[in-house]
């Protein structure tokens, strides 16, 4: 079975500085998704990115990018310029490729942004 | 666009009593989702329908849960009977569903967070 891992419990950034938040995954798949999800005090589940496996190039989305290392199964988030309102939980999930639509998660990093 | 519509939002129930969740996946969505969070076992799949029809219930826990989705538009998650374990935040997704080998973003419910006492 698939399964993802998030080392961090939480984490801290100050205001306009860079973090990075760490995820390893563990499958035998060739083909499949990586993502991140945001989950702020509201409780919404919000997606903030995704990566194919079969794409070299890292995924970005404005403020936040990707390293995504397949050979060793690793697949970290940057938040670059942080934001008071990038304070949140912060969850890596994977879908095998094809048919299924199954998302496993991993536990989350509570993110904290320092004015 | 309303998204996905869960309800209700809070529940509190006795141990024993049946409890049903309720939710309204996007329009023209066809895959939908329930989902359970508690902070000893994180988020996890509990069960996906596509074109009304279940996937995938490896998740659900045990007989006591079950789910339904009698239209596109309308899928339920009960609990009979319910036990203090059961506590946890349920979310509803849905999606566009697939199409070969492509992604369509699940797009996630506000979640009914259930206390059983």
């Amino acid at each position: 079975a698939q399964t993802v891992t998030q080392s961090q419990p939480e984490m801290s950034v100050q205001e306009a500085e860079t973090v990075t938040l760490s995820c390893t995954y563990d499958t035998s798949e060739s083909d499949y998704y990586l993502f991140w999800y945001k989950q702020p005090p509201s409780r919404q589940m919000i997606l903030v990115i995704r990566q194919e496996a079969y794409k070299q190039q890292n995924a970005t989305e404005n403020r936040f990018s990707v390293n995504f290392q397949k050979a060793a199964k690793s697949f970290s988030l940057k938040i670059s310029d942080s934001q008071l309102g990038d304070a949140a939980m912060y969850f890596c999930a994977y879908r095998r490729g094809g048919g299924s639509e199954k998302l496993v998660f991993g536990k989350g990093t509570k993110l904290t942004v320092n004015p | 666009d309303a998204g996905v519509i869960q309800s209700p939002r809070h529940e509190v129930t006795e141990m024993g009593q049946e409890v049903t969740l309720r939710c309204k996946p996007i329009s023209g969505h066809n895959s939908l989702f329930w989902y359970r969070q508690t902070m000893m076992r994180g988020l996890e799949l509990l069960i996906y329908f596509n074109n009304n029809v279940p996937i995938d219930d490896s998740g659900m826990p045990e007989d006591r849960f079950s789910a339904k989705m009698p239209n596109a538009s309308f899928s339920t998650l009960k609990i009979q009977p319910s036990e203090p374990r059961d506590s946890a935040v349920y979310f509803c997704a849905s999606s566009l569903g697939t199409s070969g080998n492509s992604y369509n973003e699940q797009f996630f419910g506000p979640g009914t967070r259930l206390t059983v006492l």
